[in-house]
């Protein structure tokens, strides 16, 4: 099946730096990817939708300053965590449609962010 | 998309089949059930998806009864490894729309 690779896995900064989580589709173009972000025990809430060649789209209540998304190629979509806080330690996670009719989507490792 | 209620957590012998249920009962037509399942620190994994057939992959079957509004996965010898969250979610095929994540079942395989 298709891939998504997420890089890095984990990633640890101080409060106030920036940190970049890329996300690949590795066998498959993706015009379309999506972020999201788990609290521990919690479930996946959907932070972003990542539009190839245009603007990335916001769940309510995500700031858009301080996630930005670009999605530069059809392969590739980073998130960029800016002016990071111990709040947004969380796991990061992309995924991506397949290109088939199932309507399946490809999901990515995972990044766990920690910010001291 | 149709919600859908699942128990927070379950229980399984190892080699014994789990069965895992789904309520989903305001589905529409024309909305697939779709089956995920997340082990610790990882990001989800595709089990096995259904419109209203029941449906058998290699990592599971999915049976949906006549009228649509409940579904159970089963898995049908259950390992250690098959420990995790197991997500049922409700949506139209279209591949351009996210998934939205209840808050599952937490599935515990024993020894």
């Amino acid at each position: 099946g298709a891939v998504v690779s997420q890089h890095p896995s984990w990633v640890i900064c101080k409060s106030g730096t920036s940190v970049k989580i890329e996300c690949r589709s590795l066998d498959f173009q993706a015009t379309t990817m999506f972020w999201y972000r788990q609290f521990p025990k919690q479930s996946l809430m959907l932070m972003a939708t990542s539009n190839e060649g245009s603007k990335a789209t916001y769940e309510q209540g995500v700031e858009k300053d301080k996630f930005l998304i670009n999605h530069a190629s059809l392969t590739l979509s980073t998130l960029t965590v800016t002016s990071a806080h111990p709040e947004d330690s969380s796991f990061y996670i992309c995924s991506a449609p397949g290109t088939g009719k199932t309507g399946e989507l490809f999901f990515g490792e995972g990044s766990r962010l920690t910010v001291l | 998309d149709a919600k859908t209620t699942q128990p927070p957590s379950m229980d399984c012998a190892e080699g014994r089949a789990a069965n895992l249920p789904c309520n989903h009962s305001t589905i529409s037509g024309n909305e697939y059930v779709y089956w995920y399942r997340q082990i610790h620190s990882q990001g989800p994994q595709y089990i096995i998806h259904g419109l209203k057939n029941n449906e058998t992959n290699e990592m599971a079957s999915l049976i949906i009864t006549e009228d649509r509004k409940s579904s159970t996965l089963i898995l049908p010898h259950a390992t250690l490894r098959d420990t995790a969250v197991y997500y049922c979610i409700v949506r139209d095929s279209n591949s351009g729309y996210a998934l939205n994540f209840g808050k599952g079942t937490s599935l515990l395989v024993t020894p």
